[in-house]
């Protein structure tokens, strides 16, 4: 298997702009994640889905911030409108249900967003 | 709520030697996992080793082992016979034990330079 593919691999957009991360889990993972990494605040659960379904979105800033999965293969991030104060590395990961796994989440290489 | 404390933002060793980095945890939870995980320069997240709670045992992955002290909730992370390969940002992971709780918290991070 590939691994976790997000893309872009950097972004750089000017303020106002809206911004669109992609992410494809590994193939039969029934969990993905999305996190945010700055210098300021480490390493942020921004939403989790299991199944497709999103569980968790109390980690989500702010109304500009969304995220979907339309489908197993796919997730999308979206900011709108984006902030200076977005730009960080964004993180998808994903995961077997436990007791397939270790517990373990298999992250992507990240999409590094830089808001002008 | 979980947290995870690495207390040391910083960290460097000499090539061949051991280092050992500290993480202390927060919870009131039984049942859990603890993990170590790198951030090497290409910014991918990599699963170093994993210790299950209720393991007496501690974990170890050929040069990599923890120190794992459940009623101190410490989880330190020994690395011997340092590489340059080794130089990265290593984070301390916590997860609950808990169905639909797959999510990791992770500490602020240290950062690791070997040394030749």
């Amino acid at each position: 298997d590939a691994g976790v593919i997000q893309s872009p691999r950097h972004e750089v957009t000017e303020m106002g702009q809206e911004v669109t991360l992609r992410c494809k889990p590994i193939s039969g993972h029934d969990y993905l994640f999305w996190y945010r990494q700055t210098m300021m605040r480490g390493l942020e659960l921004l939403i989790y889905f299991n199944n497709n379904v999103p569980i968790d979105d109390s980690g989500m800033p702010e109304d500009r911030f969304s995220a979907k999965m339309p489908n197993a293969s796919f997730s999308n991030l979206k900011i709108q409108p984006s902030e200076p104060r977005d730009s960080a590395v964004y993180f998808c990961a994903s995961s077997p249900l436990r007791g397939r796994g270790t517990g373990e989440l298999f992250f992507g290489e990240g999409s590094r967003l830089t808001v002008l | 709520a979980q947290t995870v404390t690495q207390s040391q933002p910083e960290m460097s060793v000499q090539e061949a030697e051991t280092v050992t980095l500290s993480c202390t945890y927060d919870t009131s939870e039984n049942n859990y996992y603890l993990f170590w995980y790198k951030q090497p320069p290409s910014r991918q997240m990599i699963l170093v080793i994993r210790q299950e709670a209720y393991k007496q045992q501690n974990a170890t992955e050929n040069r990599f082992s923890v120190n794992f002290q459940k009623a101190a909730k410490s989880f330190s992370l020994k690395i011997s016979d340092s590489q340059l390969g080794d130089t990265a940002m290593y984070f301390c992971a916590f997860m609950n034990d808990q169905t639909g709780a797959n999510n990791l918290f992770f500490g602020t991070g240290t950062r690791l330079t070997v040394i030749p």
